[in-house]
């Protein structure tokens, strides 16, 4: 199996922009398409990004995906950030065997 | 609009089963596959395992294999994750996310609003 690894936290102040990465420990990251979600205490995950870097329909354009091979590693992109923006961020993809993994989750405060 | 919604809450003693229910409309129901997925407390988000509602095949993860039965009824549209033998630590809230028809896990859209398990003597 292999292991989606983020960070536990980051933190920006309103208006600038952050980075989440997803890196994923083996197996080519271009191989396996990833999703990300974001999480808030109490609610259910909210799709954000589907294969790499499909938005979802309703996601405002300031969130993007991507993927980068040099690093194994995907990631999302928050820009223009406002304080509706702090949650949890979790980045999920899977093997060739079709088993779904979760990264650990990235707690963002939007100070 | 497209919405899975969830059984209530269970409390349960180590041991037992519980069956949480997730009912889907909106959408054609046989067009798509359920995945199940699991928040402990303080934890993260855990991919528990996948069905399709059009074929009934199934693919767990292999933490849950042999405990975990995953089931569809095509004439409600409803889709159930059965979990055996539990544990405290099986302590969770449970949701069901519409995924692809076929076994790949890179779509989960929309997500049912959980349903919290408790296990405890």
């Amino acid at each position: 199996n292999f292991i989606l690894t983020q960070p536990p936290s980051v933190s920006e102040s309103p208006g600038k922009t952050v980075t989440i990465s997803c890196t994923r420990s083996s197996g080519s990251i271009a191989s396996y398409y990833v999703q990300w979600f974001q999480k808030r205490p109490g609610s259910s995950p909210r799709p954000l990004i589907y294969e790499d870097n499909q938005r979802r329909s309703g996601v405002p354009d300031r969130f993007s995906g991507s993927v980068d091979t040099s690093s194994n590693s995907a990631s999302l992109t928050i820009s223009g950030l406002k304080t509706e923006d702090e949650a949890e961020y979790y980045c999920q993809s899977y093997d060739s065997t079709y088993h779904g993994v979760f990264g650990g989750g990235t707690k963002l405060t939007v100070l | 609009q497209v919405q899975l919604v969830q059984s209530g809450a269970e409390v349960k003693k180590p041991g037992a089963s519980v069956k949480v229910s997730c009912k889907a409309s909106g959408y054609t129901f046989r067009e798509y596959g359920i995945s199940w997925v699991r928040q402990a407390p303080g934890q993260g988000l855990e991919w528990m395992g996948w069905i399709s509602a059009y074929s009934s095949a199934t693919n767990y993860a292999q933490k849950f294999q042999g405990r975990v039965i995953m089931t569809t009824n095509p004439y409600t549209s409803t889709a159930y994750m059965e979990l055996r033998s539990l544990r405290s630590d099986d302590t969770a809230v449970y949701y069901c996310a519409r995924a692809r028809r076929e076994p790949t896990q890179n779509w989960f859209d929309p997500w049912g609003q959980g349903t919290l398990v408790h296990v405890s003597s």
